[in-house]
């Protein structure tokens, strides 16, 4: 069974920019859930998606969003790029609400 | 709130030797816990779990019992190689109460140097 796959695997973009990162789960994995790692904060979770609603979302400001489609897949999108959104973007899937996640290779994204 | 402890890095070994990594968490309830595994430039594998006091989860290796009455889930493994260089993380998978959501909680991550 295929692992947890995020595309791209490496970004580059200057202030003020936009991104959108791409995760698609486990097969038959409903659950989506995405983290922030960077050096100084370490990993901090960033929202739990479920059957297309987002069911949580950590303390992070408005320009971090995302959603999830019918088939699970689940993209993050962070406007108005700051220097400090620099960070390798991890993203998790479970089967369901409350199980073991599992992680992929991460997006790792490099502001300027 | 919610909070995972593990013991600073780096650690350093030479090949053979033992390991233990400390970790404790504060949290509302019995969380299930995690010992998750990074090697440079990679994201996170999962490397045990234990979802209820007193389990151990043990894998490649390596062994951690989830202890409710010291709210501990400290990961040794008896002869570590210079292939278990990488750095480990503790979590624990929380409730975020009134939304029915869970999310994992974090230590700071272990750097393991193991030296032939």
């Amino acid at each position: 069974k295929a692992g947890v796959t995020q595309t791209p695997r490496y970004l580059i973009k200057t202030r003020g920019q936009q991104v959108t990162l791409s995760c698609s789960p486990i097969s038959g994995h409903r659950s989506v859930s995405w983290y922030q790692q960077t050096p100084g904060q370490g990993l901090q979770f960033l929202f739990e998606y479920f059957s297309e609603t987002q069911r949580n979302k950590g303390n992070f400001p408005g320009r971090f969003s995302g959603r999830q489609f019918s088939n699970s897949r689940s993209e993050m999108n962070v406007s108005t790029l700051e220097l400090g959104d620099s960070a390798l973007y991890l993203c998790a899937s479970s089967r369901g609400v409350g199980e073991t996640q599992y992680f992929g290779p991460g997006t790792r994204l490099l502001v300027l | 709130g919610d909070s995972v402890t593990q013991m600073e890095g780096p650690v350093t070994l030479s090949e053979e030797a033992f390991l233990t990594i400390n970790c404790t968490y504060t949290a509302t309830g019995y969380p299930s816990l995690f010992w998750y595994v990074q090697y440079p430039g990679e994201g996170l594998q999962l490397l045990l779990k234990a979802t209820k006091a007193d389990d151990k989860g043990s894998n490649k290796g390596f062994e951690a019992t989830y202890r409710k009455e010291t709210t501990s889930f400290h990961l040794e493994k008896g002869s570590v190689q210079v292939s278990d260089s990488a750095v480990y993380f503790c979590a624990a998978l929380t409730l975020y109460s009134g939304a029915g959501s869970y999310q994992l909680t974090f230590g700071k991550g272990t750097k393991l140097s193991v030296i032939p």
